[in-house]
């Protein structure tokens, strides 16, 4: 079947480096997506990595190894406006999104 | 502002109501989806349409009907719901659904309690 795991909830210290993973196995796979979804808004798109390696933006990173199924989004410099789910989706080879359930980021002062 | 809206953006209906969601994106996609997004649970995608045909239809049941009139607006047409239909329904646009590069964009969701 087809899978995405992430952690449910992670907490961080402001101005502190938060790293948020995620695992998948999917049939196929046409690149992983992160967004981030404050509460009650849409989720906004955060990142995209089809190839291995490290994609940054900003204050923003995205890791993938397509050889271990993983990803992670590293979040630097945090601010509390950071605080928000950031949810993990992996496409798979009919080009639908596999969606993890979420990692709920707490932003302490 | 994702250039997706949705409305009503909160909606209480009884179990034996008749109610449409409503979205429209402003960036010239083809593909357009609806996602149903409960508490703590992956986001579950209920109905794709590309260049306004259906093409995936995730064993969502009959008490939904999506309508796609044009490939602008998507519709979500709601009767007889029951309690655990209650969620956030979210649509979302990407250009189409040819690459792996295809972003999805989405709208603020419809709040939805069925009483």
């Amino acid at each position: 079947g087809q899978n995405i795991d992430q952690p449910t909830e992670m907490t961080a210290t402001e101005g502190a480096i938060v790293q948020i993973n995620c695992t998948y196995q999917t049939s196929g796979f046409n690149g992983l997506f992160w967004y981030q979804q404050h509460a009650g808004e849409a989720p906004t798109f955060l990142s995209y990595n089809v190839l291995d390696g490290l994609e940054e933006k900003g204050r923003f990173s995205s890791f993938l190894s397509r050889s271990k199924g993983y990803s992670y989004l590293l979040l630097k410099e945090l601010q509390m406006k950071d605080s928000a789910s950031y949810l993990c989706a992996a496409m798979d080879s009919n080009y639908q999104l596999i969606w993890g359930a979420g990692t709920k980021l707490i932003i302490k002062p | 502002e994702t250039g997706v809206t949705q409305t009503p953006r909160h909606l209480v209906m009884g179990m034996t109501n008749k109610k449409s969601l409503k979205c429209e994106q402003h960036l010239g996609h083809n593909a357009m989806y609806w996602y149903k997004q409960s508490a703590k649970k992956p986001l579950e995608l209920m109905f794709v349409y590309n260049f306004k045909e259906q093409t995936e239809n995730n064993s969502v049941p009959s008490r939904f009907s999506p309508e796609c009139p044009n490939s602008s607006h998507l519709f979500l047409h709601l009767h007889t719901l029951q309690p655990e239909d209650s969620a956030l329904y979210l649509c979302a646009s990407s250009q189409d659904m040819s690459g792996g590069t295809d972003t999805q964009y989405f709208g603020p969701g419809t709040r939805l309690t069925v009483l």
